[in-house]
């Protein structure tokens, strides 16, 4: 399978722990993007890298989540002391350069 | 008020139907329009890509933008059940590939 691979699929996790999830892109796309999607709403933006720049971060990327993306390979999202209101589906996506970007199959955490 | 609005539905047709699918948007920038399909707790796949106004046929599936209005659509031809999905439309300013804006999905269902 050549398509945005992201992992773990589901995540629970008890209110104040930290989690990490990653994105595997697809070989060779230099743009991997983060976006995070709560039910009956479309994705929302948090950040994006440019190979391993991180070019841009939304107001929603608040100082408990970090991003990287080392090597310009995977990147892993970290949320730190994690909150109910961060359950939702994190979506990773990836392009090379145009418009239209590719999504993997998501991170759905929950948070209890 | 949202950069981009799409009617939530749900939508409900019976198969064969032609379906409409509808978003406004009010940033003039925006110059690339895409279209994703979302199934339950499934990444977003892209099904259409167009680039400012005119039309766009893939099979079954017809995009048009009307950039003067800002109002974009999808018409989805002799509908199947399984059409059966969210649609969620995208739009971005830049052609290097930058942040997509969505609005927050139709959910439409394609009756047997």
């Amino acid at each position: 399978d050549t398509g945005v691979s992201q992992n773990p699929r589901h995540k629970i996790t008890k209110r104040g722990q930290n989690v990490t999830f990653r994105c595997d892109p697809i070989s060779e796309h230099n743009r991997l993007y983060w976006y995070r999607q709560t039910l009956g709403q479309g994705p929302e933006f948090l950040t994006y890298f440019q190979n391993e720049a991180q070019l841009e971060k939304s107001r929603l990327l608040s100082d408990r989540f970090s991003a990287e993306r080392p090597k310009g390979s995977f990147s892993t999202l970290e949320i730190q002391r994690t909150e109910q209101g961060d359950s939702a589906m994190y979506l990773c996506a990836s392009s090379i350069g145009q418009p239209e970007a590719f999504f993997g199959q998501g991170t759905r955490l929950t948070v209890v | 008020q949202k950069e981009v609005e799409q009617d939530p539905g749900p939508l409900s047709v019976p198969e064969g139907a032609i379906v409409s699918l509808n978003c406004t948007y009010s940033n003039s920038a925006f110059q690339y329009f895409m279209w994703y399909r979302q199934y339950s707790r499934k990444g977003p796949e892209l099904l259409m890509y167009t680039y400012s106004s005119g039309n766009k046929e893939d099979g079954r599936f017809t995009a048009q933008v009307d950039k003067s209005s800002k109002y974009i659509s999808l018409f989805i031809r002799d509908s199947q059940p399984s059409d059966s999905a969210t649609y969620l439309c995208a739009m971005t300013q830049e052609t290097s590939g930058s942040r997509l804006t969505f609005g927050e999905g139709t959910q439409l269902t394609v009756n047997p």
